[in-house]
């Protein structure tokens, strides 16, 4: 059974920092790419970034509005994908979700799981 | 960047009746659009794949279409469990964005 578990979610201040984790289970995470999607209260879903597999060198993509700021990285001996957020804003406060992505060049099983979400609230 | 426009942001329906939601892109994507379904303090539940290939576990009542810059998602039979916010996303290329959702609620 594939399993996301998502770590790491708090409260910070303005211009803090906070590392997010993924937990993966249940699949060949080293083979897939993997994605951080958020949800502020109230709003739509939002893109943050991928990180692809090491296939393709482990290379990442991220939204406009947290590239230079957050940083995905993963762990395939842990099975494991993280989120460094650094330089937080209020706008940056949602539910962060890890979610499968791209396997073998196919976009099937992109997105089809996802992890519960973890809150993090940027407050002073 | 794509941007993603779905109609309507919000409607009410029926159970039993059969509803459309529409997602306009910018710029062709070919198929390369996803639907998903989120209920209240739920996570997303993707629906729908290159446009078109129901997710393993969906009820047949749901069905993608389009491509190019027109994408529609059907639901031929409204159901209790069919109210919830709807996503489209396009992954043609980065950054990937989604639409910005559109409300079903129960007349």
């Amino acid at each position: 059974e594939v399993q996301l578990v998502e770590s790491g979610g708090g409260l910070v201040q303005p211009g803090g920092s906070l590392r997010l984790s993924c937990a993966a289970s249940g699949f060949i995470f080293s083979d897939h790419y993997m994605d951080w999607v958020r949800q502020a209260p109230g709003k739509g879903l939002e893109w943050v970034g991928r990180s692809r597999n090491k296939a393709n060198s482990y290379t990442t993509e991220y939204a406009a509005s947290v590239k230079g700021r957050f940083s995905i990285s993963r762990d395939d001996s842990k099975n494991s994908l993280y989120l460094q957020m650094n330089s937080l804003k209020i706008e940056d406060t949602a539910v962060y979700y890890c979610a499968r992505s791209v396997y073998g060049g196919s976009y099937s099983d992109q997105f089809d799981f996802w992890g519960q979400g973890t809150l993090v609230t940027v407050s002073s | 960047d794509i941007q993603m426009t779905q109609s309507p942001s919000a409607m009410s329906a029926s159970v039993g009746d059969r509803v459309t939601i529409t997602c306009r892109a910018s710029q062709g994507i070919s198929n390369s659009l996803a639907w998903f379904q989120q209920k209240p303090g739920k996570v997303p539940k993707r629906l729908i794949y290159a446009a078109s290939s129901l997710q393993s576990g969906v009820p047949s009542r749901f069905s993608g279409s389009g491509s190019g810059t027109e994408f529609t998602l059907t639901i031929s039979s409204l159901q209790p469990e069919d109210f919830a916010t709807y996503y489209c996303l396009h992954y043609k290329s980065y950054p990937l964005t989604f639409g910005q959702g559109t409300k079903m609620e129960i007349k």
